[in-house]
């Protein structure tokens, strides 16, 4: 059972372009949303987190959006660049992100010139 | 580089041989997590722990996987009697008791 679900698979945008990536999920026992960015061939790398006790998060060009109700949250990137292209994994975790982490299933992110 | 370090970077064997992966975590890091990537998959945990102790096993973790972590610094991830599913990328990440998750580049093992 796939504890974090994430849409779309993959994206393709536009240089300059917004991209958005959204999840979901059951479990109101996870207090810790961060999202990843995995090159080909590379490990995944933290890009954001955020907690369950604000609505929105921004770090240069990123920003979670996160809906505490409807238990979703999603990334926005903005000015979306082709350096950007890689896959993005949202992920969930309990206890504040000391334990381990459900991830989602990735979306395939292109950003065409 | 002070990030976590995974060696070796790939692994080819053949199904029913043994191999054993390392990780050196962030050194400050007490906590150590294992997960496992197949193809088009996101991550999913093996196990963890917290210093020297195994806190948590998934039940991905079948008899023929063991993991140590003995002095509480690297760990070293054994599968026994590999079979062609065990080919998949093995990652591991490193944390302070409740900081985020850093991923070290991983081990890509196949299994032929």
């Amino acid at each position: 059972q796939q504890q974090v679900k994430q849409s779309p698979q993959s994206l393709i945008v536009q240089k300059g372009g917004i991209s958005i990536i959204n999840c979901a999920y059951e479990n109101t026992a996870f207090d810790y949303f961060p999202w990843y960015q995995q090159f080909p061939g590379k490990g995944p790398a933290l890009l954001i987190a955020i907690r369950p006790d604000v609505s929105e998060k921004k770090e240069g060009r990123f920003t979670i959006s996160f809906n505490k109700s409807a238990k979703q949250f999603s990334l926005h990137i903005m000015d979306s660049q082709p350096g950007d292209s890689a896959t993005y994994f949202c992920a969930a975790s309990m206890e504040s992100g000391a334990n381990n982490l459900f991830f989602g299933t990735g979306t395939r992110l292109t950003v065409i010139p | 580089d002070t990030g976590v370090s995974q060696d070796p970077r790939h692994k080819i064997t053949k199904r029913g041989q043994n191999v054993t992966f390392r990780c050196d975590p962030i050194s400050e890091h007490n906590r150590l997590y294992w997960y496992r990537q197949t193809l088009g998959q996101g991550p999913e945990f093996l196990t963890y722990f917290q210093n020297e102790a195994q806190l948590e096993k998934s039940r991905l973790l079948s008899d023929r996987f063991s993991a140590e972590r003995p002095k509480g610094s690297f760990s070293t991830l054994e599968i026994q009697r590999t079979e062609q599913g065990d080919s998949a990328m093995y990652l591991c990440a490193s944390s302070l008791a409740s900081g985020p998750q850093y991923f070290g580049p991983g081990t890509r093992l196949t299994v032929l």
